[in-house]
């Protein structure tokens, strides 16, 4: 089982629309969760970091965490094209940070 | 804020040649430092992370090494290069999270 799973997509919504991105983790030890953004070509860029369960909001993104189920989720809300791109989701383990593979993310207008 | 420096953007090497990636770290002290490799499609797979000057920990056996000869240098190196070292090489650092240089794409010929 991968640490870090996540759907490898592409998630296809429309512009103006919710998306909604998912993960799940192997362990119960973890305690720090992390999105990134990363664009065709480029180095990651971090969006979102959540620590405790329940919900973190950041303008028109929001990270969902429930320890007890081993998942955590992003949602863009009012997507854009601008939005698409490759969302990874990651895990602090000790020092180290442990990625997903990424869902790939495209809003059409 | 730190900034992480990563050079050089682009790099085509033969088989069997020598490598060395440098990555400098700037607005912070006493950093965790990693590398990671992204092949073409796929995550990021960290190599190896650093703690401190002359403390390295190795994830995946490979004909790669690392060493952090100063506080805020990371060196990525390989005596002899392999088809499969090609990939997305990015460096990056923890301070307040994670945060990525701007990467060293190597193709390998």
């Amino acid at each position: 089982q991968k640490e870090v799973e996540q759907n490898s997509g592409p998630l296809s919504v429309p512009e103006g629309a919710i998306a909604s991105l998912n993960c799940t983790y192997s362990d119960r030890v973890s305690q720090s969760f992390f999105w990134y953004r990363q664009y065709s070509g480029k180095s990651p860029e971090l969006i979102m970091s959540i620590y405790s369960n329940g919900d973190k909001e950041d303008g028109r993104f929001t990270a969902q965490l429930n320890k007890a189920s081993q998942y955590v989720s992003l949602l863009i809300r009012d997507s854009q094209p601008s939005d698409s791109a490759t969302y990874l989701c990651a895990k602090g383990n000790t020092d180290k940070l442990i990625f997903g593979t990424g869902t790939r993310l495209q809003v059409f207008p | 804020s730190q900034t992480i420096h990563q050079w050089p953007a682009t790099l085509v090497q033969p088989v069997g040649s020598p490598l060395s990636l440098e990555c400098t770290v700037e607005g912070t002290s006493n950093p965790n430092l990693y590398w990671y490799r992204q092949a073409a499609g796929r995550g990021l797979q960290l190599l190896f992370y650093s703690v401190g000057i002359g403390q390295i920990s190795s994830e995946v056996p490979q004909n790669l090494s690392a060493s952090r000869p100063q506080d805020r240098q990371f060196i990525l190196s390989s005596k002899k290069l392999l088809l499969s070292d090609s990939g997305f090489y990015l460096c990056a650092s923890a301070q307040y999270g994670y945060t990525f240089g701007s990467g060293t794409r190597l193709t390998v010929v």
